[in-house]
């Protein structure tokens, strides 16, 4: 089946730094891949739709330029947190529709942001 | 944008007993999905329902598409911990758009 492998699984940061985390699709090419955050006890909120060769697409009320969104490959598209608070900890999910599937949604098993 | 209203929110419930939660909203789904995310992973598609009155079984799972294709629910039989998670609803729309979750209801069960 469809696999979404996301990297890293979790991840420690200082206030102010960077923090990259990719998300592959495995064995199928992905030309849009969603990014969503997770706070404790709370559901999912989509934050961006990633297009394969274009800008995302960011939902209401996220920085585009705090959460930065690359695209550059059919199997691979990273977040980067810019400068990074602790209000920014949280469980980031990205998923992907396998080209072949009409209702295939195959999320990543997410990475953990801790923000020190 | 539809508006999904899970329920209940919260629930838990002792090893063998059963178990009904809700995804209700006022606009009518084409389809819907049903994911259960386990703490520290990414959710895993439960089944997707198409077909207004549409029932369908999984193991222990039954998931029903209410006939006006408004709202879904999902019964559980002789729940046990490994049920255990927060179980998502979402709507499909088409093609390439992304899910949009409703809140959830967070499932624990007990031995």
């Amino acid at each position: 089946g469809a696999v979404v492998s996301q990297h890293p699984s979790r991840v420690i940061c200082k206030s102010g730094t960077s923090v990259k985390i990719e998300c592959r699709s495995l064995d199928f090419q992905a030309t849009t891949m969603f990014w969503y955050r997770q706070f404790p006890k709370q559901s999912l909120m989509l934050m961006a739709t990633s297009n394969e060769g274009s800008k995302a697409t960011y939902e209401q009320g996220v920085e585009k330029d705090k959460f930065l969104i690359n695209h550059a490959s059919l199997t691979l598209s990273t977040l980067t947190v810019t400068s990074a608070h602790p209000e920014d900890s949280s469980f980031y999910i990205c998923s992907a529709i396998p080209r072949t599937s009409d209702y295939g949604y195959t999320f990543g098993s997410g990475t953990r942001l801790t923000v020190v | 944008t539809q508006l999904l209203e899970q329920s209940p929110q919260f629930l838990s419930i002792q090893e063998g007993e059963n178990l009904t939660v809700y995804c209700n909203s006022s606009s009518v789904f084409s389809s819907l999905q049903w994911y259960r995310q386990e703490p520290g992973e990414g959710p895993v598609l439960l089944v997707t329902v198409v077909t207004g009155g549409e029932v369908k079984k999984l193991k222990r799972l039954t998931f029903q598409f209410g006939d006006a294709r408004k709202d879904s629910s999902l019964h559980i039989t002789a729940a046990q911990p490994g049920d255990t998670g927060l179980y998502l609803c979402a709507p499909i729309t088409s093609g390439n758009t992304p899910l949009v979750f409703g809140k959830g209801t967070r499932l624990s069960v007990i031995a």
